[in-house]
């Protein structure tokens, strides 16, 4: 069975400064596909980033952007410029090729101003 | 369409009865997972289907919960004889099979969900 764990419950950052946000997963699979989910406070989930365990090359979405350690199976996630805006709950996710998604028990950021 | 649409967005109900939960899925996407998510955790994944197809079942989906799927479009989940456990998020994601050509096809799109309370 594949588990996903994130060690920070919180997690806490000045407004414009950086944070990063770890995740550690266990799997017998070679090929799976690690995401970093945002779900704001009373809003929908929303895709934040993905990673294809295939490529070495890690992935960047505007200010934000991965550490794949695949390896070491870590996958952090790193918030440049943080804003106001990014104040919500991020969960790591694994997905095997086909099948549904495993998430971890997520970590609340709040940014201050 | 604009995204994933759930209905309805809260439900209070009393234990032992039953209640049903609808998701609409993005209209071109053949995949639809259930996933139960309780305060402060993670969604965890309930079942999926496949057009009309439910091809996975979590061991969490006790036989007082069932999904159903008829048409291969909008879907249900009903839970019956409630119990306070039950209190949770229930979340519907959809997205398209997995296609080499769009690999970013793999990500699931999640609707509002439904907040049940059992009372």
């Amino acid at each position: 069975a594949q588990t996903v764990t994130q060690s920070q419950p919180e997690m806490s950052v000045q407004e414009a400064e950086t944070v990063t946000l770890s995740c550690t997963y266990d799997t017998s699979e070679n090929n799976y596909y690690l995401f970093w989910y945002k779900q704001p406070p009373s809003r929908q989930m929303i895709l934040v980033i993905r990673q294809e365990a295939y490529k070495q090359q890690n992935a960047t979405e505007n200010r934000f952007s991965v550490n794949f350690q695949k390896a070491a199976k870590s996958f952090s996630l790193k918030i440049s410029d943080s804003q106001l805006g990014d104040t919500a709950m991020y969960f790591c996710a694994f997905m095997k090729r086909t099948n549904d998604m495993r998430f971890g028990a997520g970590t609340r950021l709040t940014v201050k101003p | 369409d604009t995204g994933v649409s759930q209905d309805p967005r809260h439900k209070i109900t009393k234990r032992g009865q039953n209640v049903t939960f609808r998701c609409d899925p993005i209209s071109e996407h053949n995949r639809l997972y259930w996933y139960r998510q309780t305060l402060g955790q993670g969604p965890e994944f309930l079942t999926y289907f496949q057009n009309e197809a439910q091809l996975e079942k979590s061991r969490l989906l006790s036989d007082r919960f069932s999904a159903e799927r008829p048409k291969g479009s909008f879907s249900t989940l009903e839970i019956q004889r409630t119990e306070q456990g039950d209190s949770a998020m229930y979340l519907c994601a959809s997205r398209r099979s997995r296609d080499y050509r769009w690999p970013q096809h793999n990500e699931q799109f999640f609707g509002p969900g439904t907040r049940l309370t059992v009372l």
